[in-house]
This record gives C-alpha cells, sequence and structure tokens, in this order.
C-alpha cells in the first residue's frame, strides 16, 4: 500500500526563519513530487514540482528530493505569518497521486 | 500554474434533492479529473476518479448511484449529488490533471445540506 508521511505538527517558526517540512514515502517507484499549500476553508494550491533528485528553488521555496532515501522536503525561507497554512506532500506514480495527510506550519510574527 | 473553476462556491438545499457541481479546466484540456471531499479538519478524501468519454472510477466506500459523476469533454467534469443528506454537508473539491502529472485543484465547493 502506498504511504505518504508527514508529521501533522503544528511547526511553529518565528518570522524570518527558515521552516522545514519533511515528508517520507513508502514506494520507490514513485515518479514524481509536489507540494502544495491549503489555507483553513481553502482548496490546496500547488507550489511546488520536483521530479528529479537534488533541489529546486522557486523564490523562497525550495523542494529538495531524495530518492534513495525516500523524502522530500520543503524549505521556506524568510517565513511569513502569511505562509501558515497546512501543507501536503503528493507522490505520483503511473498518474496516481497519494496525498499525505499535511503538515500544518504556523509563522509567528 | 493551470487554472481550475467550479460552480456552484457554496450551496445549500433541503434534503432530498439534488446537487450538481461543475468542474472546469479553463487553459488546459484534462483527461482525467478528480473529485474530493474534505470535512473540517479532515485530510482530503479522494471520492473518484473521473476519465473523459468513460465511466468514472469510484473509491471503496464510495456509493456511485449518489455521487454521478459525468465526464463530458476534456475540460468539463460534473458531480451530482442525489438525494442529498445532512451528513453529505461537506466541502467538494475537484482537480485536473496535467500532461506531467501535476494536479490542479478548483476553489471547491461547500455543499450544507438542511
Amino acid at each position: 500500500q502506498k504511504e505518504v508521511e508527514q508529521n501533522s505538527g503544528p511547526l511553529s517558526v518565528p518570522e524570518g526563519a527558515i521552516a522545514s517540512l519533511n515528508c517520507t514515502y513508502s514506494d520507490r517507484g514513485s515518479q514524481s513530487f509536489f507540494w502544495y499549500r491549503q489555507y483553513s476553508g481553502k482548496s490546496p494550491e500547488l507550489i511546488m514540482s520536483i521530479y528529479s533528485n537534488g533541489d529546486k528553488e522557486d523564490g523562497r521555496f525550495t523542494a529538495q528530493l531524495n530518492k534513495a532515501s525516500q523524502y522530500v522536503s520543503l524549505l521556506i525561507r524568510d517565513s511569513q505569518p502569511s505562509d501558515s497554512a497546512t501543507y501536503l506532500c503528493a507522490v505520483n506514480k503511473d498518474s496516481t497521486l497519494t496525498f499525505g495527510k499535511g503538515t500544518m506550519l504556523l509563522v509567528s510574527p | 500554474g493551470a487554472v481550475v473553476s467550479q460552480h456552484p462556491s457554496r450551496v445549500i438545499c433541503k434534503s432530498g434533492t439534488s446537487v450538481k457541481i461543475e468542474c472546469r479546466s479553463l487553459d488546459f484540456q484534462a483527461t482525467t479529473m478528480f473529485w474530493y471531499r474534505q470535512f473540517p479538519k479532515q485530510s482530503l478524501m479522494l471520492m473518484a476518479t473521473s476519465n473523459e468519454g468513460s465511466k468514472a472510477t469510484y473509491e471503496q466506500g464510495v456509493e456511485k448511484d449518489k455521487f454521478l459523476i459525468n465526464h463530458a469533454s476534456l475540460t468539463l467534469s460534473t458531480l451530482t449529488v442525489t438525494s442529498a443528506h445532512p451528513e453529505d454537508s461537506s466541502f467538494y473539491i475537484c482537480s485536473a490533471r496535467t500532461y506531467r502529472d501535476e494536479q490542479f485543484f478548483g476553489p471547491g465547493t461547500r455543499l450544507t445540506v438542511l
């Protein structure tokens, strides 16, 4: 059974700090990986996609993928209170996307 | 990113009525769309996978006769909640998949059944 594991949190960081969100997955055949942000009462928003090992940077966000260790992480630099949300990790294999339960991030001013 | 719209955003109906929710991919064609349900403070729950031109695939425990899905074109999928009851009250969210296996979500429909 495919599993995507995330710490539910909340992860609390002060404004301006780096927030580090982690995700592990069980299926070694997983092919692509995604991070979504979901504000309370809203639908998920895709913020990062990563397809190969290494780092991918987009603005304040960096996704890191290590297929050998089966983990993917999301770093948020210079965290802002507006980054407070639940972050969902999603793993794709053969066009089937499996979501983790999400990590709640709280950024305090 | 790609844009997915959903209509209506909010609906309140009486018990026993049917409610139709539309999901459209506005700037890309989606051969596959997905329907999710999310209860307050709960995780996303996949209800069904909607494929253009064929029958939807439902997840275990989801009644296909109650949640009717039609994927009439490459940009439109509809979910009809038939004979809705208060326990069907939830946040229904659709998503559409691109050729890169990215899923873009619609804004969601909040259904309240009285």
